[in-house]
């Protein structure tokens, strides 16, 4: 089983809808984290959570919201879509132990029309 | 503040050829480096990384990279490519100057030619 689950994969919404991303983690790990990936841009950190009671935000916050509901799972939630929100979102666990060292879920797709 | 250069968007390179992708960094204190991979339609991997000790890191599939601190250099080599070393190559520091965190490369697309 992977250690890092996303749900959902794939996800074609409308503008103006409200979206949850969710994740899930089985390594134990305090530090989770939500990135977006567009084409030639790389990573870029939208929220981060060292604990179930920390939350910060990222360098692309902005039209994003997080909830750590325990130290297993890590929401995104996009209030209200637009199309420039299109891109892959990956989750990352970390244990600040291993030097920050990040494990990635596989990743969803979200497409705004 | 703390930032990564990866030189290359894209490196062609024909198989069984030896490669080399190049990763830069700016950081004034102790580093911590790593290099991704992402192969098509996938999440990031870890390929490998250098948190101390000997400057030069292997991966298992035949990968390896060396820490130059004087250059502040950690670029990634293969010594003969194959057609399943395709793929988005992502190199990351973390230091004290960003709390740890990782800053990323935008990314080096290896693509190899038959």
């Amino acid at each position: 089983d992977a250690d890092v689950t996303q749900t959902p994969r794939n996800r074609i919404t409308k503008t103006g809808k409200r979206i949850m991303l969710e994740c899930s983690q089985t390594k134990g790990h305090d530090r989770m984290y939500w990135y977006r990936q567009d084409p030639g841009l790389g990573l870029q950190l939208i929220y981060y959570s060292f604990d179930v009671k920390d939350i910060n935000k990222g360098e692309i916050s902005d039209g994003y919201s997080v909830s750590r509901q325990a130290q297993a799972k890590f929401s995104l939630s996009l209030e209200s879509a637009i199309p420039n929100q299109t891109a892959l979102y990956f989750c990352a666990t970390s244990d600040v132990g291993q030097a920050d060292t990040q494990y990635f879920g596989p990743g969803t797709r979200l497409t705004v029309l | 503040a703390q930032s990564v250069t990866q030189l290359d968007s894209q490196v062609p390179v024909f198989e069984e050829a030896p490669v080399e992708l190049r990763c830069n960094y700016s950081s004034s204190v102790s580093v911590y480096l790593f290099w991704y991979v992402q192969y098509p339609n996938q999440g990031l991997q870890l390929l490998l990384k250098y948190l101390s000790g000997s400057t030069l890191v292997e991966s298992i599939n035949g990968f390896e990279a060396e820490f130059n601190k004087s250059q502040t250099s950690f670029h990634l080599r293969k010594p003969s490519v194959h057609i399943s070393d395709t793929a988005e190559y992502f190199c990351a520091v973390s230091s004290m100057d960003s709390n740890y965190q990782l800053i990323w490369g935008a990314g080096t697309k290896l693509i190899i030619k038959p």
